[in-house]
């Protein structure tokens, strides 16, 4: 199975609400990184967080780390339409220094 | 600067074809990874060049290969197509070896027949 697993699949919300989306891994990582993916921008990168860390921001976004839970927290706040996309998260894995492994991803609909 | 460029766009092949995918990392960067996405299989990891050698490679067969040019310019080769090769090919480049931001292209749609 993946090394990264988003929560949840799908996720509907209104425009103004924030959006939490969580990634789930297997192995110990170095960092992990959020990505977005949706059809006009093709995928970009969000945010990355080392291992050493346990949150970070960026503008409306915010990620946690717990490498005790080896899971991850994607945090959006006042949602916009433009905010739809599907959001990866990805990990290398610390004993495959080179390796990347994307999760399925979280597909975030907000609604006008 | 410009971004990662990736070409063709677009292409469709018949299946037992061979086909080669061209990108251009962003200027100075000298990482080239790329990917496969397909629905059923989500984005898959395919390999990795750095300083013209392969670095890291994905659980793909043999059929895909790649290599990198002393620019960091990067082609990756699909032979023996099969109907499962339709995918979306998506190439990354980053400043360095590792798990650092990378900085995807476009891709290359492929669809086999």
């Amino acid at each position: 199975s993946q090394q990264g697993e988003e929560d949840p699949q799908a996720l509907s919300i209104q425009e103004g609400e924030n959006a939490t989306m969580n990634c789930s891994y297997k192995t110990s990582i170095n960092n992990l990184q959020w990505y977005r993916q949706n059809s006009g921008r093709g995928l970009v990168h969000l945010i990355l967080i080392r291992s050493n860390e346990r949150e970070k921001h960026s503008g409306r976004l915010r990620v946690t780390l717990d490498t005790s839970k080896k899971s991850s927290s994607l945090l959006i706040t006042a949602s916009r339409a433009a905010d739809t996309a599907s959001y990866f998260c990805a990990t290398d894995a610390e004993t495959s220094y080179d390796k990347v492994i994307f999760g399925p991803g979280t597909s975030l609909s907000v609604i006008p | 600067k410009a971004g990662v460029t990736q070409t063709p766009r677009y292409l469709i092949k018949t299946r037992g074809q061979q086909v080669t995918l061209s990108c251009s990392p962003i200027s100075g960067h000298r990482s080239v990874s790329w990917y496969q996405q397909t629905p059923g299989q989500g984005l898959q990891f395919l390999f990795e060049y750095f300083s013209e050698t392969q670095r890291n490679k994905g659980n793909f067969p043999g059929r895909f290969s790649g290599r990198q040019f002393s620019n960091s310019r990067s082609e990756m080769n699909v032979s023996t197509l099969e109907l499962g090769d339709s995918a979306l090919y998506l190439c990354a480049s980053s400043l360095d070896r590792g798990l650092g931001e990378q900085y995807f292209g476009p891709g290359t749609r492929l669809t086999v027949t």
